[in-house]
């Protein structure tokens, strides 16, 4: 089955810091999407991002599919953007695949 | 946009007992759903699918099951929990193109 590995996994900060989270994949990429996990557990869906580049205020997200890597950045922390950050793709019949995630912390 | 009920948010049940989690949604129509478990705050695992009403992918050999009375209902049960069930368990809906959405799960102790 697809492998998707994420790196690192963990990350802390101090609030107003940038961060670059990064998400490796073995196979072609099928609906590879972002995810945040606030502290109770709510997922999020971020980004749906099989190729290309997307913003969405202080967070955006690049896949480069002939590499089969994607990278989430953050821009300007807050200490709500704490949390378990994950990558997943695949879907279908199989769902999809998730990595492990990067645990992130924000501190004021 | 669509939304998605699942409930309770907690629950402890003794080992050797049955379970039912319902997961319902609304604004959508012939969605994919899905049940997912976390362990340990990390790493989610697939274990249902279903396409339609009546229709029930496994993807791991396990201790529960689960159904699609209708549409937009997906349940998820065991009649005899393990202590290994213990998890956090996520409904899910996907749409076109399978972006995903994930209800506000249920954290279950098999004690």
């Amino acid at each position: 089955g697809i492998q998707v590995e994420q790196s690192p996994p963990d990350l802390i900060l101090q609030e107003g810091a940038n961060s670059t989270l990064r998400c490796n994949f073995s196979d072609s990429v099928n609906n590879l999407q972002w995810f945040h996990q606030n502290p109770w557990g709510q997922l999020i869906n971020l980004f749906y991002i099989p190729s290309g580049t997307k913003q969405n205020g202080r967070l955006s997200a690049t896949t480069v599919a002939t590499e089969r890597y994607s990278l989430l950045y953050i821009s300007s922390s807050q200490t709500t953007d704490s949390g378990v950050y994950f990558c997943a793709l695949g879907g279908g019949a199989d769902g999809l695949t998730f990595g492990k995630g990067t645990h992130l912390i924000i501190q004021p | 946009s669509q939304t998605i009920h699942q409930w309770p948010a907690t629950l402890v049940q003794p080992v050797g007992s049955p379970l039912s989690l319902e997961c319902t949604v609304e604004g959508t129509s012939n969605p994919n759903l899905y049940w997912y478990r976390q362990a340990a705050g990390r790493g989610l695992q697939l274990l249902f699918y279903s396409v339609g009403i009546g229709q029930i992918s496994s993807e791991v050999p396990q201790n529960l099951s689960a159904s699609r009375p209708q549409d937009r209902q997906f349940i998820l049960s065991s009649k005899k929990l393990l202590l290994s069930d213990s998890g956090f368990y996520l409904c899910a809906l996907g749409q076109g193109g399978e972006k995903l959405f994930f209800g506000s799960g249920t954290q279950l102790s098999v004690l």
